[in-house]
């Protein structure tokens, strides 16, 4: 079964840092683009960030909100995907899901982990 | 940055009457190799979100015939035939065309009157 399973969620102070994982199974993950998405407490979806296969270079992009903040990285041989979250502020508190892209979509989540900021 | 906007941004229906979302782009969502590229994604209450429609019209697997997409350019939307229990949630369009910097439209919430 093709499944994304994300971890790494929790509470963290204003000002720390955060690395969230998605794990990916039932599929080719290094042949997928992979990325994430955030949805702030009752709002809507906000496009976070992706990371590319290999051959396109495991090239990055970021949404102006976090770009310089976050870091997405990737390990293949582990099917993984990271969000490395520094620099962390209360705007960021959100359930983030990951997604797997393919041909400028999103065609599976997963189930989301919730980041809050507070003090 | 493309702006998507989606009408009504709340709709109660009646069981088994259709619906209708309009989602509208601030720019064209066709890109250069012909195709348009709008999704809808559908977020029952405490899911991940979910695709139902990609490229205006396609349907995933799973989904029911009741839900379907049309449209072009930058004015789209999404259909419910009969509305079913099932179908309570939110629903997004989003826009690919204009990758990677994807948006979504603010959602609209579908409940039972």
């Amino acid at each position: 079964e093709l499944q994304l399973v994300e971890s790494g969620g929790g509470l963290v102070q204003p000002g720390g840092s955060l690395r969230l994982s998605c794990a990916g199974s039932g599929f080719i993950f290094s042949d997928y683009y992979i990325g994430w998405v955030r949805q702030a407490p009752g709002k809507g979806l906000e496009w976070v960030g992706r990371i590319t296969h290999r051959y396109d270079s495991y090239s990055t992009e970021y949404a102006a909100s976090v770009k310089g903040r976050f870091t997405i990285s990737r390990d293949d041989s582990k099917n993984s995907v990271s969000l490395q979250m520094n620099s962390l502020g209360t705007e960021d508190t959100a359930v983030y899901y990951c997604f797997r892209e393919f041909w400028y979509s999103f065609d599976r989540w997963g189930q989301g982990t919730s980041v809050t900021v507070s003090s | 940055d493309v702006v998507l906007t989606q009408s009504p941004l709340s709709l109660p229906v009646t069981l088994g009457q259709p619906a209708s979302i309009s989602c509208r782009s601030s720019q064209s969502l066709v890109l250069s190799d012909g195709n348009t590229y709008l999704d809808w994604f559908q977020q029952r209450p405490g899911q991940s979100p979910r695709r139902l429609i990609y490229r205006v019209s396609k349907r995933d697997s799973g989904v029911p015939d009741r839900f379907s997409g049309s449209g072009s350019g930058t004015d789209f939307t999404l259909k419910i035939s009969r509305v079913e229990a099932e179908d309570v949630g939110v629903y997004y369009c989003m826009q690919g065309a204009h990758w990677p910097f994807y948006t979504f439209g603010p959602g609209t919430k579908v409940d039972i009157k």
